[in-house]
């Protein structure tokens, strides 16, 4: 079973206004952390933002805010005031603490296209 | 603050041939990363270290591939002999310890003809 389901493969959205990336993971482990990175056209991996499963409140960073549903195992990203450069793939990623292992588990990703 | 360093950043080279791509992580980091991305396949991390010693190489796809981290700045992938099937974007990451982000240089983009 896949860990970290993406199931949006391509999202739209005019630039202002707010979009949400879908990300739900499957751990059975307590202790995780979920991650959002973006990858634009250049090919560069950039971290946007991190979630514990401890956490109690949702993380925002700037205009990134993960909307975090533990029961539903949902971590979805919200970009608010969506601008042009915001045009790419963004990917999901979580980290379970308990494995034994530093690894990061990746989806598939989700192509964002922001529109003037 | 300087990131994660990997060379050359394209590379292109005939079947056979011997590739070997190099990282440098960000200085105080004790964990490397390498992964691959490919159309088909998505991300895949290929093998990690931890303090210069592979911890984890379940991910590299055969015999072909070798990784070392000679020492806690420095660290390669080598493919001998390469195959068109190599080609994909291999990107080389590094953290500070178990609970935090990955920070991923710019990739290398291998072609095998």
């Amino acid at each position: 079973a896949q860990k970290i389901t993406q199931t949006q493969p391509g999202m739209f959205v005019q630039e202002k206004e707010a979009v949400t990336l879908d990300c739900t993971y499957d751990t059975s482990d307590p202790s995780y952390g979920l991650f959002w990175y973006k990858q634009p056209s250049s090919g560069e991996m950039i971290f946007l933002i991190y979630q514990g499963s401890y956490d109690q409140q949702n993380a925002t960073e700037g205009r990134y805010s993960l909307n975090f549903q533990k029961a539903r195992k949902s971590a979805n990203l919200v970009i608010s005031a969506s601008q042009l450069g915001d045009s790419a793939m963004y990917f999901c990623a979580m980290r379970e603490y308990n494995s034994g292992y530093s690894t990061l588990t990746f989806g598939k990703g989700t192509m964002l296209l922001v529109s003037p | 603050d300087a990131g994660v360093i990997q060379s050359p950043r394209h590379e292109v080279t005939e079947m056979g041939q011997e590739v070997t791509l190099r990282c440098k992580p960000i200085s105080g980091h004790d964990y490397l990363f390498w992964y691959r991305q490919t159309m088909m396949r998505g991300l895949e991390l290929l093998i990690y270290f931890n303090n210069n010693v592979p911890i984890d190489d379940s991910g590299m796809p055969e015999d072909r591939f070798s990784a070392k981290m000679p020492n806690a700045s420095f660290s390669t992938l080598k493919i001998q002999p390469s195959e068109p099937r190599d080609s994909a974007v291999y990107f080389c990451a590094s953290s500070r310890d178990n609970s935090y982000e990955q920070y991923f240089g710019p990739g290398t983009r291998l072609t095998v003809t």
